[in-house]
């Protein structure tokens, strides 16, 4: 299976900050990465798929980038909505499906 | 406005058994892949289980291989996951989730969810 590696687990940020999560693939994926944000008690919502590319409806401030076993998630200046818990997921093949164990992006 | 809603999550004893139904719309139901995702409390996500669009091929989990059964009515639209000799550690809010994929040779991310329904597994 492969494993997804986020970091941190934690973040602690002000509105305004530029915030960047890392996920590490233990192999290559391609681009065949997502990011998912969740809030308390919601369910997940996506935010980016293959890498880079936006969801419907997702704001520009939000940014994926990489490639093969290393990926970025960017908030270019943190609004009081992004405040939640940011999953990666890769689909470089089918079953299983894995998910990063998550990072929380707290105010600072 | 495409729309997923999970019910039939409850309280059981270990080793009893449950299922859960996806209430589908607003999309093609006969087009798409459907998935599980279950999140233990205060836990990551965990995929579980994933049916292809006529039911004819599924796919589970190591972990609820053998107990968990999912299947889909396609006439009803809707999704069901059938869990059986349930465990504590299967306690978890249960998420149905539709499979995008960009190409037919290529794997699916997950673009809606529903809800979740909770499965509390305890004596």
């Amino acid at each position: 299976d492969i494993q997804m590696t986020q970091s941190p687990s934690t973040l602690s940020a002000s509105v305004g900050d530029r915030v960047t999560i890392t996920c590490r693939a233990s192999q290559t994926i391609s681009s065949w990465l997502a990011w998912y944000q969740q809030k308390p008690g919601k369910a997940p919502k996506l935010l980016i798929y293959k890498a880079s590319s936006l969801g419907t409806g997702v704001p520009s401030r939000f940014s994926g980038s990489g490639s093969g076993t290393e990926f970025t998630l960017t908030i270019s200046s943190l609004q009081p909505d992004d405040f939640a818990t940011y999953y990666c997921q890769q689909y470089n093949s089918y079953s299983p499906w894995t998910f990063g164990q998550g990072t929380k992006v707290e105010i600072k | 406005e495409v729309q997923l809603v999970e019910s039939g999550g409850d309280l059981v004893q270990p080793g009893g058994s449950l299922r859960l139904s996806c209430a589908a719309s607003g999309f093609t139901f006969t087009s798409y892949y459907i998935h599980w995702v279950r999140q233990a409390p205060g836990k990551g996500l965990m995929w579980v289980s994933h049916i292809n669009p006529d039911g004819t091929t599924t796919n589970y989990a190591d972990s609820v291989k053998g107990r968990f059964t999912i299947s889909r009515d396609n006439a009803k639209n809707t999704l069901y996951l059938q869990m059986n000799s349930l465990r504590a550690e299967d306690t978890a809010v249960y998420y149905c989730t539709r499979g995008f994929r960009t190409t037919v040779t290529t794997s699916h991310y997950f673009d809606f969810w529903g809800q979740g329904t909770l499965v509390t597994v305890s004596s």
